[in-house]
């Protein structure tokens, strides 16, 4: 089964403190995103990585960085959280669309609480 | 560019009632198209998939969409419904042009099963 796991459940922070959402696939997925779930919102795309090292602005990055120095794990960083970040955040991954992973999956969440 | 409507936000349905779940999409090429479900406190993980083929596919939990390509829709149906399907549903389109792996979620449908 593939699996996709994300560091926190539950995390609570405070104004200005940096923080990091960690991610781990299991299945060698070439492609990894973060998106951010708010209510009446659906999923938006924050950030996306297609490769090692390679990365690509979605459709909300303001606030937001992303790492990716290996291919089975990608991070977020909220370098100075604020409070309007308070969120849930989905991790996903998927294959190529020719491959047998066409599909994205994704982790269990990390809902964040920024005080 | 795609975009994704779901037209209700919420649809509540008594137990063992049939129930649909609107998505319409537009696209300026062809696209996949994905229904996911996401339980209470977890991730999503996908009902089911139209890649190419018979415009009627079947995923889990007795779960079933119809592509329709001239009204651009793909609708969401079950027959009979059950307590544990109180989820909320979440439509997705996949452009099929290469090189381009985002998906494009709609606003989510929450479906509540009135016992």
């Amino acid at each position: 089964d593939v699996k996709v796991t994300q560091s926190s459940r539950y995390l609570v922070k405070r104004t200005g403190e940096k923080v990091f959402l960690e991610c781990v696939q299991d299945m060698d997925h070439e492609n990894m995103f973060w998106y951010r779930q708010d209510p009446g919102l659906g999923l938006r795309l924050i950030y996306f990585s297609y490769d090692v090292k390679m990365k690509e602005k979605g459709d909300i990055p303001e606030g937001y960085s992303v790492s990716r120095e290996k291919k089975e794990r990608f991070s977020l960083i909220l370098e100075s959280a604020s409070t309007n970040q308070t969120s849930m955040y989905l991790c996903a991954s998927s294959g190529s669309l020719s491959s047998r992973y066409n599909e994205q999956f994704f982790g269990p969440g990390t809902r964040l609480t920024v005080l | 560019a795609q975009s994704v409507t779901q037209l209700d936000s919420q649809v509540p349905v008594f137990e063992e009632a049939p129930v649909e779940l609107r998505c319409n999409y537009s696209s300026s090429v062809s696209v996949y198209l994905f229904w996911y479900v996401q339980y209470p406190n977890q991730g999503l993980q996908l009902l089911l998939k139209y890649l190419s083929g018979s415009t009627l596919v079947k995923g889990i939990n007795g779960f079933e969409a119809e592509f329709n390509k001239s009204q651009t829709s793909f609708h969401l149906r079950k027959p009979s419904v059950h307590i544990s399907d109180t989820a909320e549903y979440f439509c997705a389109v996949w452009p099929t042009n290469f090189g381009n792996e985002k998906l494009t979620f709609g606003t989510g449908t929450r479906l509540t099963i009135i016992p």
